[in-house]
């Protein structure tokens, strides 16, 4: 077990260009979150997947935002035309859906800074 | 609307003594609590968690009560060490919303010496 892993830990971009982030789950974990946090704030769900299927997007992932997960396995977010409003940590967290513990384990995001 | 609710954005707290960190939530659905502990540059690591049916879990050094009557859970710890320095954020969930975490804002426990 090797934990949750995000890449890269810090991104700097200027303003219009496009990132891509990954995020590599626990193995056996067949659910995948991402979410993000600002500053002063708790982390807010963006979306979530089951295996490869995106299930639900927060009305906070605008068409700018995109997530893939191919094959259940690793996934991206990837952000387009960024602008100053989406710098932020970008946490990923997977869980293995059994019975009733939500403890999702979190990895050690991806800090975005929009210039 | 900040459904989940952390007022105090900071604590300090002695070692040995208790820290009680608190939390309040709004909607009455949620029927799932964790507290997650966070340091610097770290993601949130999962601490402890209740569910509603419950009003106490203790695991160690650590006790979550929820009284729902109130909407109101807290975070003890007893007792403080050093290590317990860090934010800590109330989380809520609801059943067959696929375990989407709703987090207050945090509060920051520095355990002094």
């Amino acid at each position: 077990d090797t934990g949750v892993s995000q890449d890269p830990r810090h991104k700097i971009t200027k303003r219009g260009q496009n990132v891509t982030f990954r995020c590599d789950p626990i193995s056996e974990h067949n659910r995948l979150y991402w979410y993000r946090q600002t500053l002063g704030q708790g982390p807010e769900f963006l979306t979530y997947f089951q295996n490869e299927a995106q299930l639900e997007k927060s009305r906070l992932l605008s068409d700018r935002f995109s997530a893939e997960r191919p094959k259940g396995s690793f996934s991206t977010l990837e952000i387009q035309r960024t602008e100053q409003g989406d710098s932020a940590m970008y946490l990923c967290a997977s869980r293995v859906v059994r019975g009733l513990n939500y403890g999702y384990t979190f990895g050690s995001g991806t800090r975005l800074t929009v210039v | 609307d900040q459904q989940v609710k952390q007022n105090s954005p900071s604590l300090s707290v002695q070692e040995g003594r208790i820290s009680i960190l608190n939390c309040d939530y709004t909607n009455s659905m949620f029927d799932y609590f964790l507290w997650y502990k966070k340091y610097p540059a770290e993601g949130p690591t999962f601490l402890i968690s209740i569910s509603s049916i419950k009003d106490k879990n203790e695991d160690g050094r650590f006790t979550v009560f929820l009284n729902k009557s109130a909407k109101h859970l807290s975070l003890h710890i007893v007792p403080s060490q050093p290590g317990d320095s860090a934010v800590y954020f109330c989380a809520a969930s609801l059943t067959g919303t696929a375990s989407k975490l709703t987090f207050g804002t945090g509060t920051r426990l520095q355990v002094t010496l």
